[in-house]
């Protein structure tokens, strides 16, 4: 299993603001992945973070709404740009274990809400 | 295109009782199939998984039961404990490719 810290736990913003959120593991992983969950939805993929190369994002999601860094084997940030109130969501790290990353461990995810 | 449904938003159980959480999909291509436990305020928490080779799997008070033809899985909890409540999100995989999650079901589990 893996120690995941996410942070901030929860903002509450402005229209047009930005937000950094900040993931840390506790352990070298080589893929984290990005989740949104949006009121009353699954969760949905954003994007997945690789180590020293550009995130690839899932369809819908753009890296310029939703840049992503990636500086080493322990550590991600997803900033969300621009934010609108549809913006709205718990936004979530996690990691893989397994040989085909099919067992997910999540931080305890970013409430956003967007005035 | 939702390929994971659970159509149930929210179960109440009595406690001591079975609790049974569905989920329906439609991608045939699934081949491995997870359920995950999420408190307020926390990440969700794998709980229990099986591959599209069996048809049940088990683990202390929690199965799941598959169902390839239907395209169909449970989650069957007993007997259920207060402690037990939570939103509860099945999801799916081809195998290497990205998970694709339920949008959940809440379970109250009553004293």
């Amino acid at each position: 299993s893996a120690v995941i810290s996410q942070k901030p736990s929860r903002d509450i913003c402005q229209r047009g603001t930005s937000l950094t959120i900040q993931c840390q593991v506790d352990s070298q992983v080589t893929m984290m992945f990005w989740y949104r969950q949006q009121p009353g939805q699954s969760l949905t993929l954003i994007a997945t973070a690789n180590q020293g190369s550009e995130a690839t994002y899932e369809s819908g999601f753009v890296i310029d709404k939703f840049p992503i860094s990636r500086p080493n084997l322990t550590f991600s940030t997803l900033t969300v740009s621009n934010m609108s109130p549809e913006d709205s969501s718990i936004y979530l790290c996690s990691v893989g274990a397994g040989t085909g990353n099919e067992k997910l461990f999540f931080g305890s995810g970013t409430q956003l809400s967007v005035l | 295109d939702q390929q994971v449904k659970q159509n149930s938003p929210s179960l109440s159980v009595q406690e001591g009782r079975i609790s049974i959480l569905n989920c329906d999909y439609t991608n045939s291509m699934f081949d491995y199939f997870l359920w995950y436990k999420k408190y307020p305020a926390e990440g969700p928490t794998f709980l229990i998984s099986i591959s599209s080779i069996k048809d049940k799997n088990e683990d202390g008070r929690f199965t799941v039961f598959l169902n390839k033809s239907a395209k169909h899985l449970s989650l069957h909890i007993v007997p259920s404990q207060p402690g037990d409540s939570a939103v509860y999100f099945c999801a799916a995989m081809e195998y290497g490719n990205k998970l694709v999650f339920g949008a959940g079901t809440i379970l109250r589990v009553k004293s």
